[in-house]
C-alpha cells in the first residue's frame, strides 16, 4: 500500500504556478520523497526526489517540511502539458516503487 | 533514440491464447522491470530484473513469465490468457533504482 495521501484532483490556471501536496506522516529517516507523473496514455516519468532539503530541476521544485511528514511539489509556470496525474512516493531503497492514486492535475487555460 | 521501447503498443486476442510483449532499453541500465495498469488506473509492478535475474517477483500467476536475453531486452510471456489480463503493461529500468524510465506501454485487450 501507498505509504502517502494525496487529494485526488486539482486545477490550475495556465502560466500559474501549480502546488501539488503530499502527506506522508509515517515516512522513516531513510527514505526519500520521489514524484513521478503519467500524462495520459503514456508511461510514467520521473520528475524529481529529495530526502531532507529542498531540491530544484529543470521541471519542477520539491519542498519538504523540516519534520518530512509532508512535501509539495510546485511547477512553477504550468502549461497545458503538465495536466497529467502525479505520484508521490516514499522509498526506502529496499522495496518495490508504490504507485498510489495520485493527483489528477488539470491545467486550464 | 527512444530509451524504452515496447512491442507491440496495441494487442488483442481471445482468451487462453499465449502472447509476448517485448521491452528494449538503450540506456545502460541494469535493472529492467514489468508492470500493470488495470482499468481502475492502479499501477503496480510484477518483475524486477537485475543483470538478467529476477530480483522482484510479486504475486503474479505463474502464467506470467518474464525473460531476459541480455541486459538491455525484458520480455514478458502470458500463458492462458484470462480476460482479466486485460490492462496496460509497462516496461521500465534504472540504473538506481527509484529513478526508473518507462516505456509507452502496451495496451492489453483480451476477449
Amino acid at each position: 500500500d501507498a505509504k502517502t495521501t494525496q487529494p485526488p484532483s486539482m486545477d490550475c490556471a495556465e502560466g500559474r504556478a501549480a502546488n501539488l501536496p503530499c502527506n506522508h506522516s509515517t515516512i522513516s529517516g531513510n527514505e526519500y520523497v520521489y514524484w513521478y507523473r503519467q500524462i495520459h496514455s503514456q508511461g510514467p516519468q520521473y520528475i524529481i526526489h529529495g530526502l531532507k532539503n529542498n531540491e530544484t530541476n529543470e521541471m519542477a521544485s520539491l519542498i519538504i517540511t523540516e519534520d518530512r511528514k509532508s512535501s509539495t511539489l510546485i511547477l512553477p509556470h504550468a502549461t497545458l502539458r503538465d495536466t497529467a496525474v502525479y505520484y508521490c512516493i516514499v522509498y526506502s531503497g529496499n522495496t518495490p516503487l508504490v504507485f498510489g492514486k495520485g493527483t489528477r492535475l488539470s491545467v486550464i487555460a | 533514440d527512444t530509451a524504452v521501447s515496447q512491442t507491440p503498443k496495441y494487442l488483442v486476442t481471445q482468451m487462453g491464447n499465449d502472447k509476448s510483449i517485448k521491452c528494449e532499453q538503450n540506456l545502460g541500465h541494469d535493472t529492467m522491470y514489468w508492470y500493470k495498469q488495470d482499468s481502475k488506473k492502479f499501477l503496480k509492478i510484477m518483475f524486477s530484473y537485475n543483470n538478467k535475474e529476477l530480483i522482484i517477483n510479486e504475486t503474479v500467476p505463474n502464467r506470467f513469465s518474464p525473460k531476459s536475453p541480455d541486459k538491455a531486452h525484458l520480455n514478458l510471456h502470458i500463458n492462458s490468457l484470462e480476460l482479466g489480463d486485460s490492462a496496460v503493461y509497462f516496461c521500465a529500468s534504472s540504473h538506481t533504482s527509484a529513478e526508473q524510465y518507462f516505456g509507452p506501454g502496451t495496451r492489453l485487450t483480451v476477449t
